[in-house]
C-alpha cells in the first residue's frame, strides 16, 4: 500500500522559507506525478505545483515565482520550497500522487499544518 | 484563470439523492475528478475521468460531464457521506479545484 508522509517545520515566521518533505513508502516515486497542494483553516484546496520522476515541473502561477519543487529518486522523496511567506500561507500541505493520462490524485498524505507567525 | 463553481452547501435526507455540480468554462472538454473529505482528514478520491470509481469506493456514488457542468450523484445518500466535496480538472497543465460543498444528511 502506497503511502505518503508529508514533515517539515510547523511554525514559519514571514518572510522566511517555508520547506517540506514528502517521503513516499511502499511504492516507488518513478512514473508517476507528484503534487503539493495545500488547504487554509476553513478554506478550500489549492494545486501548488507538480513534477515528475524525471524533473519535470509546472507550478500554479499565483505562486510560481515564490516556490521550488525538487525530487530524490534515491531517497524516494518530494520537497517543497516556498520563500518569502506571510501569514497567508498558513495552511495544511497535501502531497499526492497524480495517476493516469488524466493526473487524477490517488494516493494522499495526511497532510501537516504549517502556520506562519513571529 | 480558469474557476470551478460549486454550491457552498446541499442538504439531503438519507437514503435520498444528492447531486452536486461543478461549473466551468467549457468543463466538459476537460476530465473531472471529485474528492470527499472528512474533517480533519485528507481528500479521498471518489470519481475520476468524470465517470470512473476507483476500488473500494460504493456504487452509489457516480458522476457525470457535459457542457459547462459536471455533477457528482449520490444515491441512497448514507450519513457517512456527510462530508465536503471537491470536484478537480487540468487546464493548460495547471491544476484547479473546485470551490468546495459541504454535504450535510439531515
Amino acid at each position: 500500500q502506497v503511502q505518503l508522509q508529508e514533515s517539515g517545520p510547523g511554525l514559519v515566521k514571514p518572510s522566511e522559507t517555508l520547506s517540506l518533505t514528502c517521503t513516499v513508502s511502499g511504492g516507488s516515486i518513478s512514473g508517476y506525478f507528484w503534487s503539493w497542494i495545500r488547504q487554509p483553516p476553513g478554506k478550500g484546496l489549492e494545486w501548488i505545483a507538480y513534477m515528475s520522476d524525471s524533473g519535470s515541473t509546472n507550478y500554479n502561477p499565483s505562486l510560481k515565482s515564490r516556490v521550488t519543487l525538487s525530487v530524490d529518486t534515491s531517497k524516494n522523496q518530494v520537497s517543497l520550497k516556498m520563500t518569502s511567506v506571510t501569514a497567508a500561507d498558513t495552511a495544511v500541505y497535501y502531497c499526492a500522487r497524480a495517476v493516469g493520462n488524466t493526473y487524477y490524485f490517488d494516493y494522499w498524505g495526511q497532510g501537516t499544518l504549517v502556520t506562519v507567525s513571529s | 484563470s480558469y474557476e470551478l463553481s460549486q454550491p457552498p452547501s446541499v442538504s439531503v435526507s438519507p437514503g435520498q439523492t444528492a447531486s452536486i455540480t461543478c461549473s466551468g468554462d467549457k468543463l466538459g472538454d476537460k476530465y473531472v475528478s471529485w474528492y470527499q473529505q472528512k474533517p480533519g482528514q485528507s481528500p479521498v478520491l471518489v470519481i475520476y475521468q468524470d465517470t470512473k470509481r476507483p476500488s473500494g469506493i460504493p456504487e452509489r456514488f457516480s458522476g457525470s460531464n457535459s457542457g459547462n457542468t459536471a455533477t457528482l450523484t449520490i444515491s441512497g445518500t448514507q450519513g457517512m457521506d456527510e462530508a465536503d466535496y471537491n470536484c478537480q480538472a487540468w487546464d493548460n497543465s495547471i491544476g484547479v479545484f473546485g470551490t468546495g460543498t459541504k454535504v450535510t444528511v439531515l
